[in-house]
């Protein structure tokens, strides 16, 4: 069974750096790019970046490039999100999901990451 | 960047009702092009993926049509479990997603 599942709910202070995973089973981790998702409360979906776990090759949103970082440990089958100092507004839930050449659109999702930046 | 819209905004529907959602996309995206729908509190779900392909497990009742820059998602006759947000999504450059179609009660 494909499972992406995600790291725990996080509540960090503005300026705080902070990382959170998707660990890919049930399938051959290198052979899907996992992309992230952000979801403000109460917004729509934005796609934030996407990865190669087999090379770590990137690519970012212009809206995003820069803000995060985006990477992979294919020994682990885990792709990461992190910032290195969050703002309030990176308050939202933020998912992961897979995709490839083949299958292009995103086939599986992990269940969300809500991430809480609050003084 | 391509832009996509989605119209309505919210539509509200009842029970048997037939439903048309369309999105379209700033400059032509072939058929890359996939629909989701999301409840509250959970991941999307892929619904259509190249404008028209149904989804292993997804109800017949869902389909996707269009090419180019325009492109629908119907609901043949609306079930209880489909009130939820749809979102179209172009994935011809990079990615982006419409900003949503809400399917509530009537």
């Amino acid at each position: 069974e494909v499972q992406l599942v995600q790291s725990g709910a996080e509540v960090k202070k503005p300026g705080e750096s902070l990382r959170i995973s998707c660990k890919g089973s049930g399938y051959s981790f290198t052979s899907y790019w996992i992309s992230w998702v952000r979801q403000m409360p109460g917004k729509g979906l934005e796609w934030m970046g996407r990865i190669d776990p087999s090379d770590s090759y990137t690519n970012y949103s212009p809206s995003f490039q820069g803000h995060v970082t985006i990477s992979a440990d294919k020994s682990i089958s885990t792709a990461y999100l992190q910032w290195s100092s969050l703002k309030a507004s990176d308050t939202a839930m933020y998912y992961c999901a897979r995709h490839n050449y083949d299958r292009p659109h995103f086939d599986y999702w992990g269940q969300g990451t809500l991430v809480t930046v609050s003084s | 960047d391509i832009q996509m819209t989605q119209s309505p905004s919210t539509l509200s529907a009842s029970v048997g009702d037939r439903v048309t959602i369309t999105c379209r996309a700033s400059q032509s995206i072939s058929s890359w092009l996939a629909w989701y729908q999301q409840k509250p509190g959970k991941a999307p779900k892929l619904l259509i993926y190249k404008a028209s392909s149904l989804e292993s497990g997804v109800p017949s009742r869902f389909s996707g049509s269009g090419s180019g820059t325009e492109f629908t998602l119907t609901i043949s006759s609306l079930q209880p479990d489909d009130f939820a947000t749809y979102y179209c999504q172009q994935y011809n450059s990079y990615s982006t997603f419409g900003p949503g179609t809400k399917v509530d009660i009537k």
